[in-house]
């Protein structure tokens, strides 16, 4: 089975700009969570969508933004992109079961450079 | 507030041996889950371990197994026989059980590197 998969793979952006980061789940998986990973530190949780409704988000300002649609894939929005925006985004997906949260398996992430 | 914190920033090993990698974590929840996360430097994050802390039988993964002390809040990783393969950036993660709000708190990362 193929895992979590993101496009792009990498991306260059400047300021002011908007982008637009694509992730594919695992077959069967019905969340997905995205993180930002500024290089050298560990992921900063961004948002969770379980069957298309927003179920966490983090502490990241409005022009970050997310979606998922009826087939599970998701789709992470930033606005008016800052320097500090550069980062690697982390797509990862989990099943989520009845009884609580689950295991999340990352996909390998798409590097945003803003200039 | 949950955090996580891992206070070797960087670790090596000889090929072979083992080490531990250190974590701990603050929060007032009494169930959730922690879970060690390997990086390698192509960049992918991929499970190591898991464990959830209702469990007191420590989790272990072949190679790969941790020391829970939840009394203590602390989860230390233990890798056998280190190979070249485990060169790699470890985060420590915590998630909460209540809420399923799916959020994963990270610690800074150990980079781990294996010599031969």
């Amino acid at each position: 089975d193929a895992g979590v998969t993101q496009s792009p793979t990498h991306l260059i952006k400047t300021r002011g700009q908007h982008v637009t980061l694509r992730c594919s789940p695992i077959s069967g998986h019905k969340s997905v969570s995205w993180y930002q990973q500024v290089l050298g530190q560990g992921p900063q949780f961004i948002f969770q969508y379980y069957e298309k409704e927003e179920r966490g988000r983090g502490n990241f300002p409005d022009r970050f933004s997310a979606r998922q649609f009826p087939n599970y894939s998701s789709e992470l929005n930033v606005n008016a992109l800052l320097l500090g925006d550069s980062a690697l985004y982390l797509c990862a997906s989990s099943a989520v079961r009845l009884a609580g949260t689950d295991t999340q398996y990352f996909g390998p992430g798409t590097r945003l450079t803003v200039l | 507030a949950q955090t996580v914190t891992q206070s070797q920033p960087e670790m090596s090993v000889q090929e072979a041996e083992t080490v531990t990698l250190s974590c701990t974590y603050d929060t007032s929840e009494n169930n959730y889950y922690l879970f060690w996360y390997k990086q390698p430097p192509s960049r992918q994050m991929i499970l190591v371990i898991r464990q959830e802390a209702y469990k007191q039988q420590n989790a272990t993964e072949n190679r790969f197994s941790v020391n829970f002390q939840k009394a203590a809040k602390s989860f230390s990783l233990k890798i056998s026989d280190s190979q070249l393969g485990d060169t790699a950036m470890y985060f420590c993660a915590f998630m909460r059980r209540s809420g399923n709000t799916g959020k994963l708190i990270f610690g800074q990362g150990t980079t781990l590197q294996v010599k031969p």
